[in-house]
């Protein structure tokens, strides 16, 4: 069965700080993996990986694609409250459409 | 461009009641998507359509049918809510024919069945 673990569940930092967020897969024909910022309402798309090693970054955060180890991270340098959200990670898998498996997400509060 | 619009965004429910939750997008997709999405269990999918006129069952479809009316439209019909499906409900639409896409979310509908 295919499935994405994504860990820790929740994690409260204070503005400044570095964090790192995680997400493993096991999936069957692995096409991408996906990276989403949900606050409120919908979730917002942040980074789609496809290949091993090759850092994809967009201001303070950026993230990588083990595909050997199954796993991807996300990192968020100098965190600021607005960073405070659900991060969820979805990986696309399977036959000739878009089929994403979303993990359960990462709740991030970043303190002042 | 509005993106992908859902209505209605609040629903409350009796058991044994149905409804039609609607979705469209004006981004020439040609795959949506329905979601639901519980406290800590992240976004499950119910039903898809890969293109117009295809609809298919994803993880948790029991409960719910779907229509894509046309292109543009996709909606999912609850035809005797139960208080199992109090959740938040997501559409999404991707462009198929890619090797692989982003999709886009609307806004949600929260449904609560008492």
């Amino acid at each position: 069965e295919d499935k994405v673990v994504q860990s820790p569940l929740s994690l409260v930092v204070h503005e400044g700080d570095t964090v790192t967020l995680n997400c493993s897969y096991e999936v069957t024909n692995f096409r991408s993996l996906l990276w989403y910022k949900q606050e409120k309402k919908a979730p917002t798309f942040l980074f789609m990986l496809t290949s091993s090693g090759i850092e994809k970054k967009s201001g303070r955060l950026s993230s990588i694609l083990d595909k050997k180890e199954l796993f991807s991270i996300l990192n968020i340098t100098a965190t600021q409250t607005g960073d405070s959200a659900v991060y969820l990670c979805a990986v696309e898998a399977g036959g000739g459409y878009n089929k994403l498996i979303f993990g359960a997400g990462t709740r991030l509060a970043v303190h002042p | 461009n509005a993106g992908v619009t859902q209505t209605p965004k609040f629903q409350v429910l009796k058991t044994g009641q149905s409804m039609t939750l609607q979705c469209a997008q004006d981004m020439n997709h040609n795959s949506m998507y329905w979601y639901r999405q519980d406290p800590g269990m992240g976004l499950r999918l119910i039903y898809y359509s890969a293109s117009e006129g295809t609809t298919d069952k994803g993880e948790v479809p029991n409960g719910y049918n779907v229509s894509r009316l046309n292109k543009r439209e996709f909606s999912l019909r609850l035809e005797s809510a139960a208080p199992s499906q109090t959740s938040v409900y997501f559409c999404a639409s991707s462009d198929r024919g890619r090797e692989s896409y982003e999709q886009y979310f609307g806004p949600g509908t929260r449904l609560t069945v008492t």
